[in-house]
């Protein structure tokens, strides 16, 4: 399977914590994006990292990104109860079956 | 405002029925995407589409069928040949990657799918 693999399944923090979640997966990738989805919701994006960035942030997001290693990492700084959600990473192996390979996600639950 | 609609939110089968799920998208994305997702587990692509008329298989297109007569629909038909339909369905749409420019994707609120 070309699945990404995230890491951990789960995670749990107090707010005002940082949090990081791993993504590694297997053959060379076109991009890498990262979504969240809220209990019982869609998909949210996130934000997108090509495969020739290393680095990318979005207000409190910070992903990166080591094609050496087949992996990215996903850093949410100062937590808030409100980022309580499963966040998936998704890759772009430029192939024909649809674009987007899914993981099966990490569960974040942030304590207030 | 633009998105992705999903109807209907919740959804009961009988066994040896077929159903439909809605999927609109007012964005005028060209490409469109049916998932499965199952507790705990990843997001698997049922069937994709990049234009009217044409639609791919993803990896578990099995008792279910698609059609996209509009670029703005892309309905699902769960059919009775789908053994185990329970599931949450995801319908998405995308810009169709061009130049090297890539995208995300924008999810609808999803299906949740019963069988009873």
């Amino acid at each position: 399977s070309q699945q990404g693999e995230e890491d951990p399944q789960a995670l749990s923090i107090q707010e005002g914590e940082n949090a990081t979640m791993n993504c590694s997966y297997k053959t060379s990738i076109n991009n890498l994006q990262w979504y969240r989805q809220n209990s019982g919701r869609g998909l949210v994006h996130l934000i997108l990292i090509r495969s020739n960035e290393r680095e990318k942030h979005s207000g409190r997001l910070r992903v990166t990104l080591d094609t050496s290693k087949k992996s990215s990492s996903l850093l949410i700084t100062a937590s808030r109860a409100a980022d309580t959600a499963s966040y998936f990473c998704a890759t772009d192996y430029g192939g024909s079956q649809g674009n987007l390979i899914f993981g099966k996600g990490t569960k974040l639950s942030v304590k207030p | 405002d633009g998105g992705i609609t999903q109807s209907p939110k919740y959804l009961f089968r009988k066994e040896g029925q077929n159903v439909t799920l809605s999927c609109e998208q007012n964005l005028n994305h060209d490409a469109m995407y049916w998932y499965r997702q199952d507790p705990g587990q990843g997001l698997r692509l049922i069937y994709y589409s990049q234009i009217v008329n044409d639609f791919q298989k993803g990896d578990i297109a099995e008792g279910y069928s698609v059609s996209r007569e509009k670029k703005e629909s892309f309905p699902l038909t769960v059919t009775s040949a789908q053994k185990n339909p329970t599931a949450f369905y995801l319908c998405a749409s995308s810009i169709i990657p061009r130049q090297g420019k890539y995208y995300g994707y924008t999810f609808g609120s999803g299906t949740r799918l019963t069988v009873v």
